[in-house]
């Protein structure tokens, strides 16, 4: 099982700042990497897929990068709705995806 | 607008089966891959498995042996049945949907279900 590494655990910033939250995974997965936002009491939406492609409706200030082992999700200048839990997830292993143990992205 | 609603008992007893439909509304269950996820309490999020709505499935290899899915696409609805529960079967579940081209990248979401496995 590929086992997904995110860091750091908790990221503490104020609105208008840059966020770079990481995902390291135990082997390859190519570029089958899936980032996903999650707020309280709700479920997870999807922001990147495929290491750097935008879903659909999500704001350009969202981006992701990398390839291989590590990735990363940086929000360009956080707005206040960008506070919640992200999670990274691999379909590159099959049969089974696997997620992160998620990062926490909180106001300062 | 694609929309997922899981339902099923919200309490279950140990050893007894955990029983969960998902029913898609405003758009068909046809061409899709269909996934159950579950998410204990203030923890991570863990893949259980997925349906085709020709009715193949896939399971998480850790989960396999107690995990069983089906589809009704008459009702536009799927099906996860989880047997000999435990309590670290206990989770909020969550039904969520891949396209074929894009298999793995989950689009859609429900709500969540809490299941509470307990005596």
């Amino acid at each position: 099982e590929i086992v997904l590494t995110q860091s750091p655990a908790t990221l503490s910033l104020s609105p208008g700042e840059r966020a770079t939250l990481s995902c390291r995974a135990s082997q390859s997965v190519s570029s089958y990497l899936a980032w996903y936002q999650q707020k309280p009491g709700q479920a997870p939406r999807l922001l990147i897929y495929d290491a750097s492609n935008r879903a659909t409706g999500i704001p350009a200030r969202f981006s992701g990068s990398g390839s291989g082992t590590d990735f990363t999700l940086t929000i360009s200048s956080l707005e206040p709705e960008d506070f919640a839990v992200y999670y990274c997830q691999q379909r590159s292993n099959w049969p089974s995806y696997t997620f992160g143990q998620g990062t926490k992205l909180e106001i300062k | 607008q694609v929309q997922l609603q899981e339902s099923g008992p919200g309490l279950v007893k140990p050893s007894e089966t955990l029983s969960l439909t998902c029913t898609v509304s405003g758009g068909s269950i046809s061409s899709y891959y269909w996934s159950w996820i579950r998410q204990p309490a203030g923890k991570g999020l863990e893949w259980i498995g997925r349906i085709y709505t020709s009715g193949s499935t896939n399971y998480n290899p850790s989960l396999k042996s107690r995990v069983t899915m089906s589809v009704d696409t008459s009702k536009n609805q799927f099906s996860l049945k989880l047997s000999s529960v435990t309590a670290a079967d206990t989770a909020v579940y969550y039904c969520a949907r891949a396209h074929p081209q894009n298999d793995g990248n989950f689009d859609y979401w429900g709500q969540g279900t809490l299941v509470t496995v307990s005596s």
